[in-house]
């Protein structure tokens, strides 16, 4: 079965320290990844995909996400971390099987905190 | 670019009536709408997704008469949750994926809450 594993419920991490967010998945044929943020009472905002071409990927707000090929892990990274960086963060991966849908699997979610 | 809104962003209605919420994508064209469920600190449950002048695909479990879609046109998408009940209380987020994208963008979302 098709499926994304965000391991840590919660990342604490000071301000100005480097963060990762954890993300391995498990699909069919080429992985197609996603990373979201998600502020309170809020939707989901896109911050970077991997589609195909370089394993390091940069994103919105200066975030920046890994692909390991042989590890099926795809971990969110940012080199210093802001307290306003604090939300929900969800890793994805598109459905292969969900054809011209693209629909995406979501992992659980993983909440980051940034303490001053 | 790629904003997506909802509207109302929360809304309250008694046990036995009816919800409209609106999601729009206000800057491109959404070949694909899909709508979510979220539970408190959990993550998204898709309930459908729905194409363009094309009838809504509904996950597992979702009852279609009871949460009627409709993707009237390639910029708006209606969820009507009929008759509802306490249960449906929750935080619905709708999202839009256009033509040759496969990220998809979302709506702020909207807070039901069923008395």
């Amino acid at each position: 079965a098709q499926s994304v594993a965000q391991p840590e419920d919660q990342v604490n991490v000071a301000e100005g320290n480097p963060l990762t967010v954890k993300c391995t998945y498990s699909v069919s044929g080429n992985p197609y990844l996603f990373w979201y943020v998600q502020y309170p009472n809020r939707g989901l905002q896109f911050l970077l995909k991997y589609i195909t071409g370089d394993n390091l990927v940069k994103g919105s707000y200066g975030f920046e996400a890994e692909f390991n090929k042989s590890q099926t892990s795809f971990h969110l990274k940012k080199p210093s971390a802001l307290v306003s960086d604090s939300a929900l963060y969800f890793c994805a991966v598109r459905d292969t099987f969900s054809g011209g849908y693209n629909k995406l699997i979501f992992g659980a979610g993983t909440r980051l905190a940034v303490h001053p | 670019g790629a904003v997506v809104s909802q509207h109302p962003s929360w809304v309250i209605c008694k046990s036995g009536t009816s919800v409209k919420i609106e999601c729009r994508s206000l800057d491109f064209q959404a070949t694909t709408m899909f709508w979510y469920r979220q539970f408190p600190k959990k993550s998204l449950m898709l309930m459908a997704t729905s194409n363009e002048g094309s009838k809504a695909t509904y996950e597992q479990g979702v009852e279609k008469d009871k949460f009627l879609i409709n993707h009237a046109s390639l910029t708006l998408s209606t969820l009507t949750v009929t008759s509802a009940h306490p249960e449906d209380s929750s935080f619905y987020i709708c999202s839009a994926r256009q033509r040759g994208g496969y990220e998809q963008y979302f709506g702020p979302g909207t807070r039901l809450t069923v008395t």
